[in-house]
């Protein structure tokens, strides 16, 4: 069975620092991973999406996130951190199936 | 371009009342819709998806149920509802199944006391 996990439910950074965001997942097949974005009582925008023709992702608003299928990881990250970023941020998985699978989501908080 | 819609944005239900929940997509045709809900600090849990008109699957066995009376609309009902059933309910589409991505409506906050 397809699972994410997402390791650290709260991640704090400084405006200008660097943002990582983990995401590991469990697959028996090559999967479709997607990284999306919570903004307080709104739906989920989607960010990025990897589907297997490059393991480095570029989405929206700066972020990236490289896949590494020997770790079984699809992180992602933004080389300097801005104010409007903090967000809740779900990993999901999908493997030729219907559902999308969700991580639990990590809160991103950014301090000035 | 594709646009979807929700409403109400927020509902406050006493326990045991009836709910419904609608969902529109606009600028698409034969989309694939998706129900799902927020709890703090259990992600999301697919409830309903559904193919076309009249085609419900449900993941998750509880007291609510999904119908989809026209193509692009998809309603989410409940006939009694338990403190339970609160929390963030997101309406998705996607132009086919599989791995195509999901783009999700504004969401309605239910709260029950």
């Amino acid at each position: 069975a397809q699972s994410v996990t997402q390791l650290g439910s709260h991640v704090s950074v400084s405006e200008g620092a660097l943002v990582l965001l983990r995401c590991n997942y469990s697959s028996s097949v090559p999967p479709y991973l997607f990284w999306y974005v919570q903004y307080p009582n709104q739906g989920l925008q989607l960010l990025l999406k990897y589907t297997s023709a490059a393991t480095l992702v570029k989405g929206i608003n700066g972020f990236e996130a490289e896949f590494k299928k020997s770790e079984t990881s699809f992180h992602l990250t933004k080389p300097s951190a801005h104010m409007s970023d903090a967000a809740e941020y779900f990993c999901a998985v999908n493997q030729a199936g219907t559902a999308l699978i969700f991580g639990k989501g990590t809160t991103l908080s950014v301090s000035s | 371009s594709q646009t979807i819609h929700q409403w109400p944005a927020t509902l406050v239900q006493p326990v045991g009342s009836p709910l419904s929940l609608e969902c529109t997509v606009e600028g698409t045709s034969n989309p694939n819709l998706y129900w799902y809900r927020q709890a703090a600090g259990r992600g999301l849990q697919l409830l309903f998806y559904s193919v076309g008109i009249g085609q419900i699957s449900s993941e998750v066995p509880q007291n609510l149920s999904a119908s989809r009376p026209q193509d692009r609309q998809f309603i989410l009902s409940s006939k009694k509802l338990l403190l339970s059933d609160s929390g963030f309910y997101l309406c998705a589409w996607s132009q086919g199944g599989g791995t195509d991505t999901q783009y999700f409506g504004p969401g309605t906050r239910l709260t029950v006391l």
